[in-house]
């Protein structure tokens, strides 16, 4: 059966230090895979997606980048992080049908 | 470009009373459509989809959904709700290229009074 990582649970940083968080995929291949944020208080935001290695489509400009570097492997990023950037974050894959993630509480300070 | 609103950003019901969040849709072709659920602090879980056929959708926990293309929404109902139900609704649409994305409203967050 499909699982999905996601990780860490929780984390917080310090304004203008790097992210890094990790998704994997297990039991498929050559998934679509999505990272989507979620603001205190508002709805999902889909943030970036990728429909293979290497190929990686942005929804909105910002602070963020995303990164795919193996098939089952999603990486969400930043150079420096801003106070906007806290959020919970959901990796999710599938098509149409997701399957989501326990999600990254990110809170920067 | 497709959209999704979801009026109610709260609703509070009563154990075993009837409930019926609201989903409006825009998109210019006939939409994939989806309701997820979301405990606090948690991933979300696929309560139903329509793709096709019937407009009346059953999903899981007691929930169905109704599509009406004439009012360009996707209600989603439980005809008898629990406490266990008090959680965040989304609906989503999803487009029909190769992204396969799914786009999101805002979210109803249902309180269940006792």
């Amino acid at each position: 059966s499909q699982t999905i990582h996601q990780w860490p649970a929780t984390l917080v940083q310090p304004v203008g230090s790097p992210l890094s968080l990790e998704c994997t995929v297990e039991g498929t291949s050559n998934p679509n895979l999505y990272w989507y944020r979620q603001a205190a208080g508002r709805g999902l935001q889909l943030l970036f997606y990728s429909v293979g290695i290497g190929q990686i489509s942005s929804e909105v400009p910002q602070n963020l980048s995303a990164s795919r570097p193996q098939d089952r492997q999603f990486i969400l990023s930043s150079k420096k992080l801003l106070l906007s950037d806290s959020g919970f974050y959901l990796c999710a894959w599938g098509q149409l049908k997701l399957f989501f993630g326990s999600g990254t509480q990110l809170s920067v300070l | 470009a497709q959209s999704v609103t979801q009026p109610d950003i709260h609703i509070t019901v009563s154990e075993g009373a009837s409930l019926e969040l609201r989903c409006n849709y825009s998109y210019g072709a006939t939409p994939y459509l989806f309701w997820y659920v979301q405990s606090p602090g948690q991933g979300l879980q696929l309560l139903l989809k329509y793709f096709s056929g019937d407009t009346l959708v059953q999903g899981i926990k007691g929930f169905e959904a109704e599509f009406k293309r004439s009012q360009s929404s996707f209600n989603l109902r439980k005809p008898s709700v629990h406490w266990s139900d008090a959680a965040e609704y989304f609906c989503a649409v999803g487009a029909m290229d190769s992204s396969y994305k799914l786009i999101f409203g805002s979210g109803t967050r249902l309180l269940v009074r006792p």
